[in-house]
């Protein structure tokens, strides 16, 4: 099954301050179909996940676009420019390219 | 509007199956794909299978002996059970759409106890 590592596992910041997390993945998340099946999603406390970015870089619709999304291959970025108090809780990337999906273990944003 | 709402009992005894239900609305079971999603209370998220769009099933590897995906689209519900339920299988249990995790349920809390 395909690995993905998030790092860092907590990151503390504060409010306005721009934030990277980052998720590696042990194979490439390239799909024979030339797309690249890596989300975002966010969990605010005591809420189901939700989704924030799909495939690398979109931006799922009403999401605000201080949230951006990079990367390829195996490597892959989630920046925030100006985190906002909304903007707490946990982190996760999960791949959509191998079966079975897999999630990153999560990365949890706290106010500094 | 897309709406995914999972039910089941709150309360398994160990080594008893456990049977949940995602209810589908605003999408059809035959053209997304419908994913289980499992979480231990104050950890991750643990990806345990999938039913797609076109029937197939596929699960994950630790769970795959002791897990079951099916579905009704009459009924826009898609099914699982896991057997040999242990304390450890404690947790949130949610359903989301497949094509990018979006949306999820709003998650059923079960608990493996005696």
């Amino acid at each position: 099954d395909v690995v993905l590592t998030q790092t860092p596992p907590t990151l503390s910041a504060t409010i306005g301050q721009s934030v990277s997390i980052s998720c590696r993945s042990s194979q490439s998340l390239l799909h024979s179909n030339g797309n690249t099946y890596l989300h975002w999603l966010l969990q605010r406390p005591g809420q189901s996940p939700q989704l924030l970015i799909y495939s690398v870089s979109r931006l799922e619709s009403g999401v605000p676009n201080r949230f951006s999304g990079s990367g390829s291959g195996t490597d892959f970025t989630l920046k925030i420019s100006g985190v906002e108090a909304e903007d707490l809780g946990v982190y996760y990337c999960v791949q959509g390219t191998h079966a079975p999906n897999t999630f990153g273990a999560g990365t949890k944003l706290e106010l500094k | 509007q897309v709406q995914l709402t999972e039910s089941g009992p709150g309360l398994v005894h160990p080594s008893e199956t456990l049977s949940l239900t995602c209810t589908v609305s605003g999408f059809s079971l035959t053209g997304y794909s419908v994913y289980w999603v499992r979480q231990p209370s104050g950890k991750g998220l643990e990806w345990m299978g999938r039913m797609r769009y076109n029937g197939d099933t596929s699960y994950n590897s630790a769970l795959k002996s002791r897990l079951s995906i099916s579905r009704d689209t009459s009924k826009n519900q898609v099914f699982l059970k896991m057997n040999s339920l242990q304390t450890d299988d404690t947790g949130t249990y949610y359903c989301t759409r497949g094509g990018g995790y979006n949306p999820w349920g709003q998650g059923v809390m079960v608990t493996v106890s005696s």
